[in-house]
């Protein structure tokens, strides 16, 4: 079956980046796109924009550019998400799914910006 | 950017009874292609969300068929046919049609 594993919660300082995994088994990791969700507490979901990892193309949400980049690795079927120049506001559950439909979803990997 | 603006924001039902949430966009979500790229996704509390419904009516795998979804353009529903407890959480429409992918604020589905 389709799974997206994500990387473990992150508490980083203000100023830093980070970088978060997710990655696909059960599919053509390659045959996909993958898409990249907000979410802050008690908020609804943002998205920030998707990577085509056949050949590596990319779209983000405006609001996103230079904040996001992504990128993924097709040797290891797994997509990756960097968070640059922290702040509050980044603080947030982060997604990765399948897909314009988003028809699989990681269970999130949670990134607290505090220092 | 199209806004979705789903109503209500909170609903409270009993087991068994029938409920409907609306989603309205502020630009026709019908594609050049003739495709309308409606969504919804449910959000159970303490998980990811998970897909029910894609383009406006095609019910996901899995999906139980106590669920449907209607509309076009920019007017859109989706119905609960006899809540289960199961179906508790927030409920979010999607767009794709236009760029970027937005989400409605969603609507809380909660017992009464």
């Amino acid at each position: 079956q389709v799974q997206l594993q994500q990387s473990g919660a992150e508490l980083v300082k203000p100023g830093s980046s980070v970088k978060i995994s997710c990655k696909a088994s059960g599919y053509t990791f390659t045959s996909y796109d993958m898409h990249w969700i907000k979410q802050q507490p008690g908020n609804g979901l943002e998205w920030i924009g998707w990577i085509y990892p056949g050949n590596g193309n990319t779209k983000y949400n405006q609001k996103f550019n230079g904040k996001a980049t992504l990128t993924a690795d097709r040797s290891s079927s797994t997509a990756y998400m960097q968070l640059s120049s922290l702040t509050s506001e980044d603080s947030a559950v982060y997604f990765c799914a399948r897909s314009w439909e988003l028809d699989a979803w990681g269970q999130g990997a949670s990134v607290t910006v505090s220092s | 950017d199209a806004v979705l603006t789903q109503t209500p924001p909170t609903l409270s039902a009993t087991i068994g009874q029938s409920v409907s949430i609306s989603c309205r966009s502020s630009q026709s979500l019908l594609d050049g292609d003739g495709n309308t790229y409606l969504n919804w996704l449910l959000q159970r509390p303490g998980q990811s969300p998970q897909l029910l419904i894609y383009s406006v009516s095609n019910l996901e795998s899995g999906v139980p068929h106590r669920f449907s979804g209607s509309g076009s353009e920019t007017d859109f529903t989706l119905k609960i046919s006899g809540v289960e407890a199961e179906d508790l959480g927030v409920y979010y429409c999607m767009q794709t049609t236009h760029a970027p992918l937005t989400f409605g604020a969603g609507t809380k589905l909660e017992l009464k």
